[in-house]
């Protein structure tokens, strides 16, 4: 079972349309949760980043929330565009002993890959 | 700054080769990663250096994979030899302290056929 699941796996919307993207994690413990967008070819890019205290967080047309009691997140995309099609990845820092070396160590969701229609 | 440089973009090789591929992390960041992305498993970390060091290579799936990195701005990832089920993009990702973002590179594209 993987440690970061997210849903739906694809989503098609209309240029304009708004939607949500979900992410529930299981990792612990639990030091930031962030959302990349990768394009097609392209390494993935952070949009935002949340820490356990954090609510809500916006970057532009993107607000991610988080509930770290349930262990839930979800990015929110307002109005969006054509160039907004891309994969969305959800990614969980924990932290990780490793050597005697404690560090965040980023573990991935598979992604949703969203597709936007003009 | 150019960001992460990885070389080369693309790489297609027959089974048994040895492969090399090459990161040049952002100058001053002192973490750097290897991941790998398949459709199946989606981002894999591989191996995980701080000033150089290698911390956490548990994610390395097997011996015939190794990475280096003799100095700040250049790391290695070989596979010898290599097999068609390593057929993967391969990231690098650098950041300059803990909690920071990662920067990825543009990734190389491995076939091995």
């Amino acid at each position: 079972k993987n440690q970061v699941e997210q849903s739906p796996q694809s989503l098609i919307i209309l240029e304009g349309k708004n939607c949500t993207l979900q992410c529930n994690y299981t990792v612990s413990p639990f030091s930031n949760l962030r959302w990349y967008k990768q394009d097609t070819g392209r390494g993935p890019v952070s949009l935002t980043i949340m820490t356990f205290s954090e609510n809500t967080k916006s970057n532009g047309r993107y607000t991610a929330t988080l509930d770290a009691d349930t262990k839930q997140s979800s990015l929110h995309i307002t109005a969006s565009q054509l160039s907004d099609s891309a994969s969305y990845i959800c990614v969980v820092s924990i932290f990780r002993d490793a050597g005697g070396t404690s560090y965040g160590k980023l573990t991935f969701g598979q992604g949703t890959i969203l597709t936007v229609h003009p | 700054d150019a960001g992460v440089i990885q070389s080369p973009r693309h790489e297609v090789t027959e089974m048994g080769q040895e492969v090399t591929l090459r990161c040049k992390p952002i100058s001053g960041h002192n973490s750097l990663f290897w991941y790998r992305q398949t459709m199946m498993r989606g981002l894999e970390l591989l191996i995980y250096f701080n000033n150089n060091v290698p911390i956490d290579d548990s994610g390395m799936p097997e011996d015939r994979f190794s990475a280096k990195m003799p100095n700040a701005s250049f790391s290695t990832l070989k596979i010898q030899p290599s097999e068609p089920r390593d057929s993967a993009v391969y990231f690098c990702a650098s950041r300059n302290r803990e909690n920071t973002e990662a920067f990825f590179g543009q990734g190389t594209r491995l076939t091995v056929v």
